[in-house]
């Protein structure tokens, strides 16, 4: 069976600072794996997706996840954050080739930002 | 644009009473999804259905039933509301056909159980 471990419960960063948050899977064949964005009283909205091919996605909103197979990872990263990039953060993980099998989400990573 | 819509955001019942929150994608999506979301336990799973009249136990089925007699409508239903059963629920569906299987959420229904 699937797991997402997301370590960092809170972080809190600097408007314009990088920022690296750090997600890792367990799943025995290929993974498909996703990172969701949560704003305050809202649903979750894809950030990116990874598949296959290029380990390293673009997603919107600025943000990039590399996929290490080696290391069971796929941490979201940004150059330079918001304000409103202020959030809840879920990475996910499916089974390839298993479409009715539903994602499993991590716990969460919320993210505050200061001035 | 998938849009999944949930029929209320915020809800108030009274400890027993019968209650039905409603789900509605318009994108033909074959899976539908029910989570709850409290405070450090992040998404937990309720039940999920990948056809009409299908369903699957999630994580925590327990307390609740669901209802799909549409495609694309998702109810949950609890049957005798409890104080913990006060939560955030969120609804997805998601594509089996194009193999991509992204969850799509709705915006969530804040129930509050007194």
């Amino acid at each position: 069976a699937q797991s997402v471990t997301q370590p960092d419960i809170h972080i809190t960063v600097s408007e314009g600072a990088s920022l690296e948050l750090r997600c890792n899977y367990s799943y025995g064949a290929t993974p498909y794996l996703f990172w969701y964005v949560q704003s305050p009283g809202q649903g979750l909205q894809l950030l990116l997706k990874y598949f296959s091919g290029d380990t390293l996605v673009q997603g919107i909103k600025g943000f990039e996840a590399e996929f290490k197979r080696s290391q069971s990872s796929f941490n979201l990263r940004k150059p330079s954050v918001h304000w409103s990039d202020a959030a809840e953060y879920f990475c996910a993980v499916g089974a390839a080739n298993s479409g009715n099998t539903p994602l499993v989400f991590g716990k969460g990573t919320r993210l505050s930002v200061i001035a | 644009d998938v849009k999944v819509t949930q029929s209320s955001r915020y809800l108030v019942k009274r400890t027993g009473e019968k209650v039905f929150l409603e789900c509605v994608q318009d994108m033909d999506h074959e899976n539908m999804f029910w989570y709850r979301q409290d405070p450090g336990l992040g998404l937990r799973l309720i039940y999920f259905s990948y056809d009409v009249k299908m369903k699957e136990k999630g994580d925590i089925p327990e307390g609740y039933s669901v209802s799909r007699e549409k495609k694309e409508r998702f109810s949950l239903i609890l049957e005798s509301a409890s104080t913990n059963q006060t939560s955030m629920y969120l609804c997805a569906s998601s594509l089996i056909r194009t193999g991509t299987y992204e969850q799509y959420f709705g915006p969530g229904t804040r129930l509050t159980v007194t």
